[in-house]
């Protein structure tokens, strides 16, 4: 089964913390690819990151920074330094087959107190 | 340029109705995809667009529910006879399609939100 489980529903934290949003997924296809799409409160879902499974190097973006591990079929994302306006439902997706279509994790909700 | 647009942005209708949600990918973009947002079920896909056809309708929830598309850009999602069960947000993305591979990320529209009565 093509699944991917976002095991935190909401986390809270203080402004200028370190935070990780983790991501698990199961596929059986060794070629695919995970996305991660970020969902403020205006709603529209917007593009942060996409790997490949042949690509397990990690990647830095300026605060954002992300940890794929296929060993523990993980795809996690770290902000660093968070900011209020990092408040938003983060998603976790695969894409596996011809023609992309993306299955999503239930999303994590996070909220950056000042 | 422009991202992908969605009209109406909200929709209140009556149960039994139909309904049709439009979608503009952003231009030249061969692939299209409708999902849906929903608080019980999450971000779920509906229906896959290459071009004018659709290779993949697995995610229509029943016959009710059809989508089409013309001249490679604008796509229509159609539900019948609606029931309060289909409420939710029906979210358009697009991307690029090259060689029909999973690798293009997609770019999402605001979404219309419906609410059935």
């Amino acid at each position: 089964a093509q699944k991917v489980t976002q095991a935190q529903t909401e986390i809270s934290v203080v402004e200028k913390e370190d935070v990780t949003l983790d991501c698990v997924y199961e596929t059986r296809d060794t070629t695919y690819y995970l996305f991660w799409y970020k969902q403020p409160p205006s709603g529209e879902l917007v593009f942060l990151i996409r790997r490949n499974s042949f690509d397990e190097q990690n990647e830095i973006s300026g605060r954002y920074s992300w940890n794929f591990q296929k060993s523990t079929s993980s795809f996690n994302f770290t902000i660093t330094a968070s900011q209020v306006v990092d408040s938003a439902v983060y998603f976790c997706a695969l894409a596996y087959n011809q023609g992309g279509k993306l299955i999503f994790g239930q999303g994590t909700e996070l909220s950056v107190k000042p | 340029g422009a991202g992908v647009s969605q009209s109406p942005s909200n929709k209140v209708t009556e149960k039994g109705k139909d309904v049709e949600l439009r979608c503009d990918p952003i231009s030249g973009h061969t692939a299209l995809y409708w999902y849906r947002q929903s608080l019980g079920q999450g971000l779920e896909f509906l229906i896959y667009f290459q071009g004018n056809s659709a290779p993949d309708k697995s995610g229509l929830p029943s016959d009710r529910f059809s989508a089409e598309r013309t001249g490679g850009s604008v796509s229509t999602l159609t539900i019948q006879r609606t029931q309060q069960e289909d409420s939710a947000v029906y979210l358009c993305a697009s991307s690029l399609g090259r060689y029909y591979t999973q690798k293009d990320e997609q770019y999402f529209g605001p979404g219309t939100r419906l609410t059935v009565t």
